[in-house]
């Protein structure tokens, strides 16, 4: 299984400023993927991040609010843009792992956990 | 109706009970079916993994996939204060588009 680093673990940032969370994985993985779980909710998918092509965002987000950065196979970053209170939650990447026998995984970092004053 | 349902809500146990925690889906393409767990503050760690219908046990637990009824489970035996944690269900066809319930928050009581 991959194993996913995030950093940082947690912050608190001001209402209007940028946050920056950075992905690492310890292997060469194509697809990598952003979420976002709110407290106490499910896991939301933000966008699917592919090394060397534009972020694909589901709906309800886009590119100038949630900046994705893909620029090899083992790193990603996610930019929460002019932040508001409303922005509070847990920033998850996660990878996709496709195994022998063509069975799919996907693995979890530890969360990035943000509260915006 | 929403894509993938979870229950029960949050449910507090005796050590030593037997847990099922249970899923319904309303996709048809569905193929391959986790379970995640995740501690307070943690990331979720997936904790079984079953492709189409069937059984997979591995230790104490056991998840069931019924793809006739679109109906998941997983079964939690012995269960232990370690157990105790919020259970994701996830499934996806072909990769891709994974579909998370919404949790269940387990508690187990000495």
């Amino acid at each position: 299984s991959a194993v996913i680093s995030q950093k940082p673990s947690r912050d608190i940032c001001q209402r209007g400023t940028s946050l920056t969370i950075q992905c690492q994985v310890d292997s060469q993985v194509t697809m990598m993927f952003w979420y976002r779980q709110q407290p106490g909710q499910s896991l939301t998918l933000i966008a699917t991040a592919n090394q060397g092509s534009e972020a694909t965002y589901e709906s309800g987000f886009v590119i100038d609010k949630f900046p994705i950065s893909r620029p090899n196979l083992t790193f990603s970053t996610l930019t929460v843009s002019n932040m508001s209170p409303e922005d509070s939650s847990i920033y998850l990447c996660s990878v996709e792992d496709r195994l022998a026998g063509g069975s799919y995984e996907q693995y979890f970092g530890p969360g990035t956990r943000l509260t915006v004053t | 109706q929403k894509e993938v349902e979870q229950d029960p809500g949050p449910l507090s146990v005796p050590e030593g009970a037997i847990v099922s925690l249970n899923c319904t889906y309303s996709n048809s393409a569905f193929q391959y079916f986790m379970w995640y767990r995740q501690y307070s503050r943690k990331g979720p760690e997936l904790l079984m993994y079953t492709y189409s219908s069937g059984n997979k046990e591995d230790g104490r637990f056991t998840a069931q996939v019924d793809k006739s009824s679109k109906y998941i489970s997983l079964f939690i035996r012995d269960s232990q204060p370690s157990d105790s944690a919020t259970y994701l269900c996830a499934m996806t066809s072909y990769g891709q588009n994974f579909v998370f319930g919404p949790g269940t928050r387990l508690s187990v009581l000495p």
